[in-house]
């Protein structure tokens, strides 16, 4: 069973333009992550956020993390077509330490 | 500095066939995992192992075997292939440092098909 589930499955946007996508899931944890997989490639870290963490920033990426509603959002401002790609959450559950456990996905077009 | 690393990267497998994926990472981390990735399903967890000589069962384990004799090297093995072991098969490692886990790293992947 998978502990995150994404939302929206795709989202298809132009260059310039924010990126949203929403992570709910079950149990409670002790981070959740944050990966990008481009095509037939392996997927890449993008943010850590622990669970006495609210909000996390790197570079265009913004990460929020409600623990009570058990959700998290990725924000990606300014999309390039660079951001082309599947990007997935990950949960790191407080009862089995380092078991990733990852949803779908969200597939994300960034058209020129 | 490679990270981690996979091989082979292709392999095409006739039903009933063994074979052993290869994993290797060179950054000292002690817990090291394999995933299975299918279209439109996130990555789920085959094996783990959290330092040499230690190894777990995740969600999917069935028809796959592991071991881990060195810090370095976490090979995955198929006992006897199937068509629903098509897969493509990811390795990661990361720190393993229990509340405080830090990101995991992943390898490029070995893209499998069982005929």
């Amino acid at each position: 069973s998978q502990q995150g589930e994404e939302d929206p499955q795709a989202l298809s946007i132009q260059e310039g333009e924010n990126a949203t996508m929403n992570c709910s899931y079950k149990t409670s944890i002790n981070n959740l992550q944050w990966y990008r997989q481009n095509s037939g490639r392996g997927l890449v870290h993008l943010i850590l956020i622990r669970s006495n963490e609210r909000e996390k920033h790197s570079g265009r990426l913004r990460v929020t993390l409600d623990t009570s509603k058990k959700s998290s959002s990725l924000l990606i401002t300014a999309s390039r077509a660079a951001d082309t790609a599947s990007y997935f959450c990950a949960t790191d559950a407080s009862d089995s330490w380092g078991k990733l456990q990852f949803g779908a996905g969200t597939q994300v077009v960034v058209t020129p | 500095n490679a990270g981690v690393t996979q091989t082979p990267k292709f392999q095409v497998l006739k039903t009933g066939q063994s074979m052993t994926l290869q994993c290797a990472q060179d950054m000292n981390h002690e817990y090291m995992s394999w995933y299975r990735q299918d279209p439109g399903m996130g990555l789920r967890l085959i094996h783990y192992s959290v330092g040499a000589g230690i190894t777990d069962q995740g969600e999917v384990p069935n028809g796959y075997n592991v071991s881990r004799s060195t810090t370095e090297d976490f090979p995955l093995r198929l006992l006897s292939a199937a068509p629903s072991q098509t897969s493509v098969y990811f390795c990661a490692s990361s720190l393993f440092r229990g509340p405080l886990n830090t990101e995991a790293f992943f390898g490029q992947g070995t893209r499998l098909t069982v005929v």
